[in-house]
């Protein structure tokens, strides 16, 4: 089974900028989670994805986004790009119809805001 | 609110020394607690939870309701332990792990 595949892997963009991170599950996993990784806080919540529905978002302002396909396929967007926003992104796909778990983590997409 | 608090960054043990890497928790109900682990170029991997209460590759943990702590240990470590270890949390009904900050254990040969 293939794993959880994250594209693109790396990125620079500049501030004011947006972009669009794609995450796909494990085939059959139809919760999908995203976690922002920083040096200084760590791994956060952003926001859990099932069967199209977001069902949980954690404690991040509306320029981060997200949405979930049909086929169980993520996408989260951050507008308008800050200096902070320098992560690494993760997304985790599921089994588990509780949304969390055993999390089953991509490689992640390295973000560089300049 | 819920929180998990891992007070080391780094562990750093002697080969075949005993480990014990602490994490404490806050929350309110009936938490679930796991142990997740990310090996050095490998993604990050679930390595136990609570409510299983089996041994992974000789690593124990128990949850300590009364401590509100599920410390990880291990009687002898080994090279390959070496690697980041993180503690996390799921509230009842949550959909989301909250994580602590890391330890990076090192086991030196």
């Amino acid at each position: 089974k293939a794993g959880v595949t994250q594209t693109p892997r790396y990125l620079i963009k500049t501030r004011g900028q947006q972009v669009t991170l794609s995450c796909s599950p494990i085939s059959g996993h139809r919760s999908v989670s995203w976690y922002q990784q920083t040096p200084g806080q760590g791994l956060q919540f952003l926001f859990e994805y099932f069967s199209e529905t977001q069902r949980n978002k954690g404690n991040f302002p509306g320029r981060f986004s997200g949405r979930q396909f049909s086929n169980s396929r993520s996408e989260m967007n951050v507008s308008t790009l800050e200096l902070g926003d320098s992560a690494l992104y993760l997304c985790a796909s599921s089994a588990s119809t509780g949304g969390a778990g055993e999390l089953f983590f991509g490689e992640g997409s390295r973000l560089t805001v300049l | 609110a819920q929180r998990v608090t891992q007070p080391e960054k780094l562990l750093s043990v002697f080969k075949g020394a005993p480990v014990e890497l602490k994490c404490n928790y806050s929350y309110s109900g009936s938490p679930e607690l796991f142990w997740y682990v990310q090996y050095s170029r490998q993604r990050l991997q679930l390595l136990l939870r609570h409510i299983s209460r089996e041994s992974i590759k000789g690593f124990t943990a128990d949850l300590n309701k009364g401590e509100t702590s599920f410390h990880l240990k291990k009687p002898f470590a080994q090279e390959e332990d070496s690697a980041m270890y993180y503690c996390a949390l799921k509230g009842a009904g949550s959909y989301q792990l909250t994580f602590g900050k890391g330890t990076k254990l090192s086991v030196i040969p």
